[in-house]
């Protein structure tokens, strides 16, 4: 079956300090690979996508990712994050022939310490 | 920059009444999508929308549910007896094609409360 695990409900960071979200993914053709966010009150906004080539993708507000497919994983990282970071972010994945349906993620909840 | 819009921002409604969700998509995209977002639960999809009618559309999808291109603008989801369990937040999607390098853009939602 299709899925996406977000395996970190919650994670607390330090501003200035590095992070690294987690997603698995399980699927049986090439994914397209997908990072949101959504700010308190806000839309999902697009942060990067991953469709082939380059497995080090880098997106919007210092953002970047790395496709390793031997460990179906797309982990999002940032290495020095802003008390404007604080979201939730959500990893996604669509069928490479169409994004008719994106297949979400629970989501991953993250707060900034002063 | 141009943004999907969404009204009402949250919508209260009693069980049995229908409601309708509004949203406005990027001017120049053609493929519209509407998913839901259960409290604490993840994104769904429901719907996907072209050329005025349905592309694709999920379980969740049934026909309490309906969508409607009203207008040039405009892209509407009807829930026609609502339900406790459509308790939710709804978010409207666009893109400009449907491949899987078209980038959907959202709106910012509707929270739906059904008392």
């Amino acid at each position: 079956a299709q899925s996406v695990t977000q395996p970190d409900i919650h994670i607390t960071v330090s501003e200035g300090a590095s992070l690294e979200l987690r997603c698995n993914y399980s699927y049986g053709a090439t994914p397209y690979l997908f990072w949101y966010v959504q700010s308190p009150g806000q839309g999902l906004q697009l942060l990067l996508k991953y469709f082939s080539g380059d497995t080090l993708v880098q997106g919007i507000k210092g953002f970047e990712a790395e496709f390793k497919r031997s460990q179906s994983s797309f982990n999002l990282r940032k290495p020095s994050v802003h008390w404007s970071d604080a979201a939730e972010y959500f990893c996604a994945v669509g069928p490479a022939r169409s994004n008719y349906q994106l297949i979400w993620g629970a989501g991953t909840k993250l707060i900034i310490k002063p | 920059e141009p943004e999907v819009t969404q009204t009402p921002s949250h919508q209260v409604t009693q069980m049995g009444q229908e409601v309708i969700l509004r949203c406005v998509p990027i001017s120049n995209h053609l493929y519209f999508y509407w998913y839901r977002q259960i409290l604490g639960q993840k994104v769904e999809f429901l719907v996907s929308f072209y050329n005025n009618e349905i592309s694709e559309k999920s379980e969740i999808f049934d026909d309490q549910f309906s969508v409607e291109r009203p207008d040039g603008s405009n892209f509407t989801l009807k829930i026609r007896s609502t339900k406790l369990e459509d308790s939710a937040m709804y978010f409207c999607a666009s893109s400009e094609g449907v491949s899987g390098t078209d980038t959907q853009y959202f709106g910012p939602g509707t929270r739906l409360t059904v008392l």
